[in-house]
């Protein structure tokens, strides 16, 4: 199975700091990655696929980039609401979907 | 709205038997794929098995492969998921999502349901 690696496991951040969180995958993914939010008590929320692509009402803030099998989110100006849990999820090898463990986004 | 909603978990001992369902409303379910995907403290998410818009196609992950059964009722816009020869370690939170593969390419989850406990203990 591919092995989605996610960095930091938590971060600490106040509103309006821009926020990055980095996904490695244990092999070529090709662009076939999405970034999911999840809020506690809730389910995960589809924000970005295919690296780089938003999802229909997702904020302009969120952003997607990609280098080799190195993937990141950027929240270029971190709101009240945007704190929550964050997952890469590779969708290169089905049916072996694989997740990232999830980065946690906390207030400062 | 779109709008999935599972129901059927439960505690069951090992070796017991599950059905999840998952209504749909909202969007023409017959149309597209789906999916379960299931989350635990420790092992995060994991996703479980796909089914096409037909249900003619389905697929599963290795962990589950011959004990759970995917299936879907288009006519009744719903999906199930039938769990046999639960383990201890199949305990989680069980979410259906609307798989995104056939408009993007590839499985993508979007929405997905508010999840069904499913706890597995003697």
């Amino acid at each position: 199975d591919i092995q989605m690696t996610q960095s930091p496991s938590f971060v600490s951040a106040s509103v309006g700091d821009r926020v990055t969180i980095t996904c490695r995958a244990s092999q070529d993914i090709s662009s076939w990655l999405a970034w999911y939010q999840q809020k506690p008590g809730k389910a995960p929320k589809l924000l970005i696929y295919t690296a780089f692509t938003l999802q229909s009402g997702v904020p302009s803030r969120f952003s997607g980039s990609q280098s080799g099998t190195e993937f990141t989110l950027t929240i270029s100006s971190l709101q009240p609401e945007d704190f929550a849990t964050y997952y890469c999820q590779q969708a290169k090898n089905f049916p072996a979907l694989t997740f990232g463990q999830g980065t946690r986004v906390d207030i400062k | 709205e779109v709008q999935l909603v599972e129901s059927g978990g439960g505690v069951v001992q090992p070796g017991g038997s599950l059905r999840l369902s998952c209504a749909a409303s909202g969007f023409t379910f017959s149309s597209y794929e789906m999916s379960w995907v299931r989350q635990t403290p420790g092992k995060g998410l994991e996703w479980l098995s796909f089914i096409s818009d037909s249900g003619r196609a389905v697929d599963y992950a290795d962990s589950v492969k011959g004990r759970f059964t995917i299936s879907r009722d288009n006519a009744k816009n719903s999906l199930f998921l039938q769990m046999n020869s639960l383990r201890v370690d199949d305990t989680a939170l069980y979410f259906c999502a609307r798989d995104l593969r056939s408009r993007y390419g590839a499985n993508y989850f979007d929405p997905w349901g508010q999840g069904t406990l499913v706890t597995v203990s003697s």
